[in-house]
């Protein structure tokens, strides 16, 4: 199986920053990219679906580079309520079975 | 109404015991996973069924066995119990076929503690 890379984090914020993720894919043949986030001790959750023009959704906005095969996801005005682990996912095939998750990036923001 | 439900939440265990974790998602899904998220939170596909038939079946013991009695429902199997089998297991579901993309959506997940 091929990986899905991220940053290693923790990153450590104050509220109001702004704070980028990166996260790299080494199956070429990935068809569709999304980041979730996951709280302490809950479920993984949809944040957003990332498409090839880039997408933004409030104070998010995500990024797909195919040719470098990257994500990136900027969140601006961090709130407390941001402070999560971001999980970069990749479905590698074209029936929506088969993802592979990133490690995740731990974000505190902090008051 | 919850739209991925496993039961139970918790589960402690002594080693070499025989559990199961169950499974059951009313969004008329076709595709049901199993994920593993170990101490180090990375998350680890195990099984993914589609239409009760298993699609993805990850270098997993085969002390793990999952059974799908139907669409909506997806169980999780372990034998002989171990200690590096202490994990929170996610079961999941998501929509399948062309025209993605597709979302997936978690259970609360079961923490499974072997002793």
């Amino acid at each position: 199986r091929k990986e899905v890379e991220q940053d290693p984090g923790p990153f450590n914020v104050p509220e109001g920053a702004t704070v980028a993720f990166n996260c790299t894919y080494s199956n070429s043949a990935s068809q569709s990219f999304f980041w979730y986030r996951q709280d302490c001790r809950k479920e993984p959750k949809l944040l957003m679906s990332v498409y090839s023009s880039g997408n933004e959704d409030g104070r998010f906005t995500a990024q797909l580079n195919r040719a470098s095969q990257y994500i990136s996801l900027l969140i601006r005005d961090s709130k407390l309520s941001d402070s999560a682990t971001y999980l970069c996912v990749v479905n590698e095939d074209n029936y929506g079975q088969n993802f592979v998750f990133g490690p995740g990036t731990r974000l505190s923001v902090l008051p | 109404d919850t739209a991925v439900s496993q039961t139970p939440k918790y589960l402690v265990t002594q080693m070499g015991n025989d559990k199961s974790i169950k499974c059951e998602q009313n969004l008329g899904h076709d595709t049901m996973y199993w994920y593993k998220q170990d101490s180090k939170k990375f998350l680890k596909i195990m099984f993914s069924y589609n239409n009760k038939e298993l699609i993805i079946n990850e270098t997993v013991p085969n002390r793990f066995s999952p059974k799908s009695p139907d669409k909506a429902h997806l169980n999780l199997h372990i034998n002989s119990l171990e200690l590096g089998d202490s994990a929170v297991y996610f079961c999941a579901s998501s929509p399948s076929g062309t025209g993605g993309p597709y979302e997936q959506y978690f259970g609360p997940g079961t923490r499974l503690t072997v002793t």
